[in-house]
C-alpha cells in the first residue's frame, strides 16, 4: 500500500518562528510536491522536486524553502512564520519524471501561526 | 500559464439526484486529466484519470468523466449520488512540459439524506 507520511497533523507556531514540515514517501518516487490548501483557492503549488537535491519553485514560493537530501524525504521550511501562512499543507509524490502520472497525497499538516 | 476552472464552488443535492461537476482547463497541448476527492478528515485520493483512448473514463464508486477536447473540458458525473459522496472534489491537469499537477479551486458537494 502506497504511503506518503507527513510528520504532524496539527502544528501551532508563533510569528517569526522557523518551521519545518517533514514528508516521507515509501514508493521510491522521483517527484515530490508541497501544496497549500485554502478554502476557495484549491491547492496551490509551493515547491516541487524531481530528484535528490533538485528543487523548483511552484506558483507561491515566497516565504518558503525546501530541502531534499534523500529521495524519500522532502521538507518544507518556513523561514520566519507569518499569520498569512496559516493553512493546510499537503505533500505529494509521483513516479513519472515527466509528472504525467497520478500523485499520492499525505494526510496534510494543519499549521496555525499565532 | 496552465489553469483549471471549476465553476461550481458549492453544490447541494438530495440523495439519488444526478451529479455533474464542471471542469475546464487552458492548455492546447496533450494533457492528462484527473479528478481527486477529499472526504471529510481524509487525504486526497484519486477518483479517476484520463491519459488517452476512450474519452469516457470510469472511476471508483460509480463516478465517470468525459474528456471533450474541443471544449477543453473534463466534467465529472454520477447518475445517483449517495450521502457518502459528501466531499470536496478537485479537477487537475498535467501535460507535456508541465512538470507539475495543476489543480482547480475545488467543489464542495453536500448530499442530504
Amino acid at each position: 500500500d502506497v504511503k506518503v507520511t507527513q510528520s504532524s497533523r496539527y502544528l501551532v507556531k508563533r510569528t517569526g518562528e522557523k518551521v519545518f514540515l517533514e514528508c516521507v514517501q515509501d514508493m521510491d518516487h522521483e517527484n515530490m510536491f508541497w501544496y497549500r490548501q485554502d478554502p476557495g483557492l484549491g491547492l496551490r503549488l509551493i515547491y516541487f522536486s524531481y530528484d535528490v537535491k533538485m528543487k523548483e519553485k511552484g506558483d507561491i514560493p515566497e516565504g518558503y524553502s525546501v530541502s531534499r537530501e534523500k529521495k524519500e524525504r522532502f521538507s518544507l521550511i518556513l523561514e520566519s512564520a507569518s499569520t498569512n501562512q496559516t493553512s493546510m499543507y499537503l505533500c505529494a509524490s509521483s513516479s513519472s519524471r515527466d509528472n504525467l502520472d497520478e500523485a499520492f497525497f499525505g494526510q496534510g499538516t494543519r499549521l496555525t501561526v499565532v | 500559464a496552465q489553469s483549471v476552472s471549476q465553476h461550481n464552488h458549492h453544490v447541494i443535492l438530495s440523495e439519488a439526484a444526478s451529479l455533474e461537476l464542471g471542469c475546464n482547463y487552458s492548455y492546447g497541448g496533450t494533457v492528462n486529466l484527473f479528478w481527486y476527492v477529499q472526504y471529510p478528515g481524509q487525504h486526497l485520493q484519486l477518483l479517476l484519470k484520463y491519459f488517452s483512448g476512450d474519452p469516457l473514463v470510469k472511476g471508483i464508486k460509480g463516478f465517470e468523466a468525459e474528456f471533450i477536447k474541443s471544449k477543453f473540458s473534463f466534467n465529472l458525473r454520477k447518475p445517483s449520488v449517495q450521502w457518502s459522496d459528501t466531499a470536496e472534489y478537485f479537477c487537475a491537469v498535467t501535460g507535456t512540459g508541465f512538470q507539475k499537477l495543476v489543480f482547480g479551486t475545488g467543489t464542495r458537494l453536500l448530499v442530504s439524506p
